[in-house]
């Protein structure tokens, strides 16, 4: 067990619906890093937020949006839902930058 | 542009050998490598890393060995056990311990025979 928890573990929705993932670091961790597996991708990076701030970003699409609350929980919103964005979504959190990420156990996401 | 490359999709071992996993590279920007270790239904777990300052590290039974030259990273499992059996992740970063976030290879499969 990482310390890292995702919710929900598994999600179903149909295409151009809106989702929440939410995922909470371990204690103490003050940045988290939301990656997603495809088949096809592999792990890819989407974005980063260290004490509330974004701080990086990698391959997010324009219907993706994150944010870190005060209390550092961090939540994953996916717009206008497409079929391509079914995938396994990781959640990691380390305790300052540059340190080895740990991950938590993924959201699946299922697009019908 | 895939720059993190794990060319072998799987490997299989049998118990007590050794297993030598490979990952190649082609950002020489990067600075820092990391193993990740993954079980189904599970998130990747967190191996081994090493600075690119550095040509080897080593932990209990995993040593990962780094050629900057030819952009060459391997981790090698000595000796293999039945529950090393899973997906292993070869990551990349531009800073130590993935500061913007890790570039992550497509894995290899491990396969520990009895």
């Amino acid at each position: 067990d990482s310390g890292v928890t995702q919710t929900p573990k598994h999600l179903i929705t149909a295409t151009g619906q809106r989702v929440t993932l939410r995922c909470s670091p371990r204690s103490g961790d003050l940045s988290v890093y939301w990656y997603q597996q495809s088949l096809d991708q592999g792990l890819q990076f989407l974005i980063q937020y260290y004490n509330g701030e974004e701080r990086a970003k990698g391959n997010i699409l324009e219907r993706f949006s994150a944010q870190q609350f005060p209390d550092l929980h961090s939540e994953l919103n996916l717009s206008s839902l497409e079929l391509g964005d079914s995938a396994l979504y990781f959640c990691a959190s380390s305790a300052m930058r540059g340190n080895e990420q740990f991950f938590g156990p993924g959201t699946r996401l299922t697009v019908l | 542009d895939q720059q993190v490359k794990q060319n072998s999709p799987s490997l299989s071992v049998q118990e007590g050998r050794i297993s030598i996993l490979n990952c190649d590279y082609t950002n020489s920007m990067f600075d820092y490598f990391l193993w990740y270790k993954k079980y189904p239904a599970e998130g990747p777990t967190f191996l081994i890393s090493i600075s690119s300052i550095k040509d080897k590290n080593e932990d209990g039974r995993f040593t990962v060995f780094l050629n900057k030259s030819a952009k060459h990273l391997s981790l090698h499992i000595v000796p293999s056990q039945p529950g090393d059996s899973a997906v292993y992740f070869c990551a990349a970063s531009l800073r130590r311990g993935g500061a913007d976030g890790l570039t992550f290879g497509k894995g290899t499969h491990l396969i520990i025979q009895p």
